[in-house]
């Protein structure tokens, strides 16, 4: 089975912090993703990235980074964190193109709240 | 513009009836079609997926969901609901344009099972 971790459940940071969020999957997937998901607006693509040091801006950039240094690993960075930042941040990946349909697997989450 | 609509936000059901979560797409390009579910504070699950061939897809945990082209559907469902079965489900498609790693998503849709 996929598995798709991340580093916290739950994470309390003040506003001005800088936030690293990580997420490691252990299938040798070449794409990774980072959402954000608020109540009533699904969920929102903030970077993703389809391969080592590669990268894409989703919908919703303004205000993250990120890095993917190794390919088991994509790190979303909060620069300096801001209150209408506070949300639940889903990490996923999915297989190359040829072994799978684009199915994305997704880890546990981590709710995020910056006081 | 490509987009995929839950027009529910919310689904009311007893426990034993069958239940119908919506889902319509507009996509360029042959359909890509998932379900996922989401239980109270997790991550998404991956229920089934539609890529071609036989119009009723057999998924996980009892569901099924059917492909209609015409009417651009891909309806979610089950012919006995159980309370287990309440949470968020959200419909998405592959991005038939541009970056075709992507998926697009509905909103979700709540579903609550009544005992």
């Amino acid at each position: 089975d996929v598995k798709v971790t991340q580093s916290s459940r739950y994470l309390v940071k003040r506003t001005g912090e800088k936030v690293f969020l990580e997420c490691v999957q252990d299938m040798d997937h070449e794409n990774m993703f980072w959402y954000r998901q608020d109540p009533g607006l699904g969920l929102r693509l903030i970077y993703f990235s389809y391969d080592v040091k590669m990268k894409e801006k989703g919908d919703i950039p303004e205000g993250y980074s990120v890095s993917r240094e190794k390919k088991e690993r994509f790190s979303l960075i909060l620069e300096s964190a801001s209150t209408n930042q506070t949300s639940m941040y889903l990490c996923a990946s999915s297989p190359p193109r040829g072994q799978g349909f684009y199915e994305q697997y997704f880890g546990p989450g981590t709710r995020l709240t910056v006081t | 513009a490509q987009s995929v609509a839950q027009p529910e936000d919310q689904v009311n059901v007893a426990e034993g009836n069958p239940l119908t979560v919506k889902c319509t797409y507009s996509v360029s390009g042959n359909p890509y079609l998932f379900w996922y579910v989401q239980y109270p504070n997790r991550g998404l699950q991956f229920l089934l997926k539609y890529i071609t061939g036989d119009n009723l897809v057999k998924g996980s945990y009892g569901f099924e969901a059917e492909f209609n082209k015409s009417q651009t559907s891909f309806h979610l469902k089950k012919p006995s609901a159980l309370v287990s079965d309440s949470a968020l489900y959200f419909c998405a498609v592959r991005d038939g344009a541009g970056n075709n790693r992507k998926l697009i998503w509905g909103l979700g849709t709540s579903l609550a099972v009544n005992p």
